[in-house]
């Protein structure tokens, strides 16, 4: 059964700390992995990876993904309480020649000042 | 664009009832996703669908939930009978092109409670 799995569940870091987000997964037919910040309403898109060891950067915030080891990290660097929010990592997989999307339960990020 | 719009954004209900969530997709999107958040089970697609079509409903917990796209402005999910445990948040979402690889857009979600 395709699982994703990130880590830790909850962190909780002072402003200025940088913390990095895990995203394990088990799938066949990898497609892309996709990252999202929930706040108090609905996810907002990160980064999609789809190639290994091709960095995504985004402000302080930066991915990678090693197809290999079959995992992603999400960087935050100088974080700030803004960046407070559940992270979610998601995977794309082909089966039967239809897409489906496997959600992780997410991290839940705190930052305090 | 008003971006994707969800109605209502809060109901609550009785065991047995039906209900129906709505979604307007933002205008110019192919896809449109249903998508069920809960502490217990993270965000979990229902459907999706195509150009109006749905294309893959494996997601869908059973048969008291359908969904319907009849044009591509609009699109309904209705459980009949409500249960508890059908008690979370729905988010809709619509992206251009390519389903998952393009950026999804989600609406501000509707929060369900069965009593």
């Amino acid at each position: 059964e395709d699982k994703v799995v990130q880590s830790p569940l909850s962190l909780v870091v002072h402003e200025g700390d940088t913390v990095t987000l895990n995203c394990s997964y088990e799938v066949t037919n990898f497609r892309s992995l996709l990252w999202y910040k929930q706040e108090k309403k609905a996810p907002t898109f990160l980064f999609m990876l789809t190639s290994s060891g091709i960095e995504k950067k985004s402000g302080r915030l930066s991915s990678i993904l090693d197809k290999k080891e079959l995992f992603s990290i999400l960087n935050i660097t100088a974080t700030q309480t803004g960046d407070s929010a559940v992270y979610l990592c998601a995977v794309e997989v082909m089966v039967y020649n239809t897409d489906k999307l496997i959600f992780g339960t997410g991290t839940r990020l705190q930052v305090f000042p | 664009d008003a971006g994707v719009i969800q109605s209502p954004r809060h109901e609550v209900t009785e065991m047995g009832q039906e209900v129906t969530l709505r979604c307007k997709p933002i205008s110019g999107h192919d896809y449109l996703f249903w998508y069920r958040q809960t502490m217990m089970r993270g965000l979990e697609l229902l459907i999706y669908f195509n150009n109006n079509v749905p294309i893959d409903d494996s997601g869908m917990p059973e048969d008291r939930f359908s969904a319907k796209m009849p044009n591509a402005s609009f699109s309904t999910l209705k459980i009949q009978p409500s249960e508890p445990r059908d008690s979370a948040v729905y988010f809709c979402a619509s992206s251009y092109t390519r389903g998952f690889t393009d950026t999804q857009y989600f609406g501000p979600g509707t929060r369900l409670t069965v009593l």
